[in-house]
């Protein structure tokens, strides 16, 4: 069975202090690895997607890592707006859909 | 602007009554979803469309109902039948390739009376 597994589940930060967000995945033969942030009461947003082994993306303070088992999001000086739910998830083995882990909550502090 | 609106944001229901949740969008995307987020759970698949006029259950379809008759709408029923349907519910797009990420709307939180 599919699986994804976020953690920690929940993660404070002081501003500029940088961690990362890991995601461990089982499902055979991966079509994609995805990342989203959400806020409070919203709809998830699209940050990234990786394919293979030993690709990364960057956007501003986020970089996105795959390895054949897991995925991390490194978060760099963070800032206090940084401070959502992030969201893994790998595509099903069937169909179009998405298989989501349950997500991280970071908070970052001024 | 492209993108996927839902509505209504809020939704009251009394038990035993059945309510329809829109979700529309403009991208094009051949391929829609419906998923269900709970507290401390992640998102869940409740029904999916990858063309017009075809829809597959997901992993909670029990008590919901879904049609796509149209490539831009894709509404979401919530029956009688469904035993906790408070929670708030999100769908997404996608093109038909199925390597590509889905956009999400803004979601409708329901909650029963």
């Amino acid at each position: 069975e599919d699986q994804v597994t976020q953690s920690p589940e929940a993660l404070r930060l002081q501003e500029g202090e940088s961690s990362s967000l890991n995601c461990s995945y089982t499902v055979s033969g991966l079509r994609g690895l995805f990342w989203y942030r959400q806020d409070p009461g919203k709809g998830p947003e699209f940050l990234f997607t990786l394919y293979s082994a030993g690709e990364e993306k960057e956007k501003e303070r986020l970089k996105a890592t795959l390895t054949k088992k897991e995925s991390f999001l490194h978060i760099t000086a963070p800032k206090p707006e940084d401070s959502a739910t992030y969201l893994c998830a790998v595509r099903k083995n069937s169909g179009y859909a998405l298989n989501f882990g349950k997500g991280t909550s970071l908070l970052v502090t001024p | 602007d492209g993108g996927i609106t839902q509505s209504p944001k809020y939704l009251f229901r009394k038990e035993g009554q059945n309510v329809t949740l829109s979700c529309e969008q403009n991208l094009n995307h051949d391929a829609m979803y419906w998923y269900r987020q709970d507290p401390g759970q992640g998102l869940r698949l409740i029904y999916y469309s990858q063309i017009v006029n075809d829809f597959q259950k997901g992993d909670i379809a029990e008590g919901y109902s879904v049609s796509r008759e149209k490539k831009e709408s894709f509404p979401l029923t919530v029956t009688s039948a469904q035993k906790n349907p408070t929670a708030f519910y999100l769908c997404a797009s996608s093109t038909g390739d199925s390597y590509n990420e889905q956009f999400f709307g803004p979601g409708t939180r329901l909650t029963v009376l």
